[in-house]
């Protein structure tokens, strides 16, 4: 079954800094999903990345896929306290229903 | 708004209790999740349903009770619990195409469970 890491689990930053969230995977995947939490609440989806190669960028946030390394990234550009939150990676596990999530990486984004 | 709408947002209940969480999706989604979460981990798989079947059962203990009435809905029936059920409960829905979805899971905002 697929298995999905991410790390770091817990990331401290100064606003205005730049920053990558790394998320591995075990198996070939053609797809990966990202999603942010804040504390008490549901999980929010972010992006959806559908191939190799595939970035998408939100705001100060942007994601890539590269399928060949089993890696997907999350880069922050210039961070603000308002992206503090836990961002979770997704992928699907192949020929079911169930999406395999990572552990999470909790961002606090210090003034 | 969400697309996927969970009630009641909170319940408190005692360990020998029945309670029922709910959770409906209008999106003509096919495959319809239990997630339970803690404090600072990732969602851990309950239960899934496709096309109104259980497909999926991770060795769930029997005091959770999954049903799917119709396509768009979904419950949870819940009957003497522990405390360590305490959490909070995601639905979620997704299009229901095996690993080869365009679209993510769609959650509601959840249901926090506190058992006494």
């Amino acid at each position: 079954e697929l298995k999905v890491e991410q790390n770091p689990l817990f990331l401290s930053m100064q606003e205005g800094k730049n920053y990558t969230i790394y998320c591995n995977y075990s198996t070939t995947s053609d797809r990966l999903y990202w999603y942010r939490q804040d504390p008490g609440k549901s999980l929010e989806s972010l992006f959806v990345l559908l191939s190799n190669g595939a970035v998408k960028q939100e705001g100060r946030l942007m994601a890539s896929l590269d399928t060949k390394a089993r890696l997907s990234t999350l880069h922050i550009t210039a961070a603000v306290h308002d992206l503090s939150a836990t961002y979770f990676c997704a992928g699907p596990s192949a020929g079911t229903y169930k999406y395999i999530f990572g552990t999470g990486t909790r961002l606090k984004v210090l003034a | 708004d969400t697309e996927v709408t969970q009630t009641p947002k909170h319940l408190v209940m005692g360990m020998t209790n029945k309670k029922s969480l709910k959770c409906e999706q209008h999106m003509g989604h096919r495959a319809m999740y239990w997630y339970k979460q803690k404090a600072k981990k990732p969602p851990e798989l309950m239960f899934v349903y496709s096309y109104e079947k259980l497909s999926i059962n991770e060795s769930v203990p029997s005091r959770f009770s999954p049903e799917c009435p119709n396509s768009s809905l979904l419950n949870l029936h819940l009957h003497a619990l522990q405390p360590e059920d305490s959490a909070l409960y995601l639905c979620a829905s997704s299009q229901g195409l095996k690993g080869r979805s365009n679209q993510p899971q769609h959650f509601g905002d959840g249901t926090r469970l506190s058992i006494l």
